[in-house]
């Protein structure tokens, strides 16, 4: 079966645009779960969407914002890019429904300069 | 707030060893324990998953085990080779702030096996 797809790999933007990632969950999986990952904060969980809403949230600001379509495709948007927003930004998908684990993404690599 | 654990950060070990990483933590209410794997660069490739009803898994080389009541897990790798290095981290799924399923992560341990 397809993996879980995110799209673009990745993407060099300048400081004060706005960047639109993109993840594709596995086949039948309601659940998709952003995280960031940058070399001196590890994974942090910004927002998981279950069935087209919001049910988790991380600490960050929010200049960092999500959706998820019918579809469960969903979509993560950061605006006014800082500098410190470069990192790998990695999506899961779960069925959401506990004890079935998750899978992840190759994920984003996001660079503002 | 689940926090999880895991040492040593770093671990270096010839090759052909056999190796035990340790992840605990500190709620024991979940629903899972999975173990990651990721290279350098890239995203994070699933393990073992645990169940919170079993006590192990094992596929191959590897082997996780769950301890709730002590909330602890160990990936034992068998035979260590240099394929083997990379970032190992485990992350338990429990319930969020919010009353919801989340998977909590922790900082991993970096391992290198030395030919």
């Amino acid at each position: 079966k397809a993996g879980v797809t995110q799209t673009p790999r990745y993407l060099i933007k300048t400081r004060g645009q706005q960047v639109t990632l993109s993840c594709s969950p596995i086949s039948g999986h309601r659940s998709v779960s952003w995280y960031q990952q940058t070399p001196g904060q590890g994974l942090q969980f910004l927002f998981e969407y279950f069935s087209e809403t919001q049910r988790n949230k991380g600490n960050f600001p929010g200049r960092f914002s999500g959706r998820q379509f019918s579809n469960s495709r969903s979509e993560m948007n950061v605006s006014t890019l800082e500098l410190g927003d470069s990192a790998l930004y990695l999506c899961a998908s779960s069925k959401g429904q506990g004890s079935t684990g998750y899978t992840f993404g190759s994920g984003t690599r996001l660079t503002v300069v | 707030k689940q926090e999880v654990t895991q040492i040593p950060a770093a671990l270096s070990v010839p090759e052909g060893e056999n190796l035990v990483l340790n992840c605990s933590f500190t709620d024991s209410a979940i629903y899972n324990l999975q173990w990651f794997r990721q290279d350098p660069g890239k995203g994070l490739t699933s393990l073992l998953l645990i169940q919170s009803s079993q006590r192990e898994q094992t596929s191959g080389r590897l082997n996780a085990s769950l301890d709730k009541s002590s909330g602890r897990s160990t990936l034992y790798i068998a035979a260590s080779q240099p394929g083997d290095s990379a970032t190992y981290l485990c992350a338990a799924d429990g319930v969020s702030n919010f009353g919801n399923e989340k998977l909590t992560f922790g900082t991993g341990t970096r391992l290198t096996i030395i030919p």
